[in-house]
């Protein structure tokens, strides 16, 4: 699976939006674009996946650039409980999900 | 529906002991994938199985680590002659084939299986 890049950490305040950024420059036309999020002590859970639309869902939003080297995704209102480590995953069909390192939010009352 | 589920939730055993995790993955998902995530790290490929096909083990870190999947269905992941290394939690998931998912196959996680070595 290609590489993806993403800061360690990010800040937000809660009820604020908050955009989680992802360089994925070497993705192949097949690749899709993933985002999971781990909660602390739990599995990873699904967030949202896109090709090369944007994409909307009850928990997120996903913009990719149209050059499909980069993604951003958006919670569109920060909660406590969205607290955790995002992690962007490029997937081509079958395959295991490779994890980076991920962003680390951390949501401010 | 059920999720995925995993036992035991917490494992103690002492080095050089062999310890076995079971994973029930969600009815009717033919995907069924192990992971390995340390402290404060990132998770670690382990294994894949896709309903008959043969498993891709290309993840597991030694021979004493071994998975068996019966059928469709549940799975164990034994680890023989355990090392304080070894000491993760064993993450299982589960998926819909590529194809009957259409899109995507999002994976599905468990809870996790905590392992401590002494």
């Amino acid at each position: 699976d290609a590489k993806t890049t993403q800061p360690n950490s990010m800040e937000s305040n809660e009820e604020e939006p908050v955009h989680l950024p992802c360089n994925h420059s070497t993705i192949s036309g097949t690749d899709y674009i993933h985002w999971y999020r781990q909660l602390p002590s739990q599995g990873p859970e699904y967030v949202i996946h896109g090709l090369t639309s944007n994409v909307n869902n009850r928990m997120a939003s996903l913009a990719i650039a149209e050059d499909r080297k980069s993604s951003t995704l958006i919670l569109h209102r920060a909660t406590l409980r969205d607290a955790a480590v995002y992690y962007c995953i490029l997937r081509s069909a079958g395959n295991m999900l490779t994890f980076g390192g991920g962003t680390r939010l951390m949501v401010k009352p | 529906g059920a999720g995925v589920s995993q036992s035991p939730s917490n494992k103690v055993t002492e080095k050089g002991k062999d310890v076995e995790l079971r994973c029930d993955p969600i009815s009717g998902h033919t995907a069924l994938y192990w992971y390995r995530q340390r402290l404060g790290q990132g998770l670690e490929f382990l294994i894949y199985f896709q309903g008959n096909s043969a498993p891709d083990k290309s993840g597991l870190p030694s021979d004493r680590f071994s998975a068996e999947r019966t059928g469709e269905s549940v799975s164990t992941l034994t680890i023989q002659r355990t090392q304080q290394e070894d000491s993760a939690v064993y993450l299982c998931a589960s998926s819909l084939r590529w194809r009957e998912a259409g899109v995507s196959d999002t994976q599905y996680f468990g809870p996790g299986t905590r392992l401590t070595v002494l």
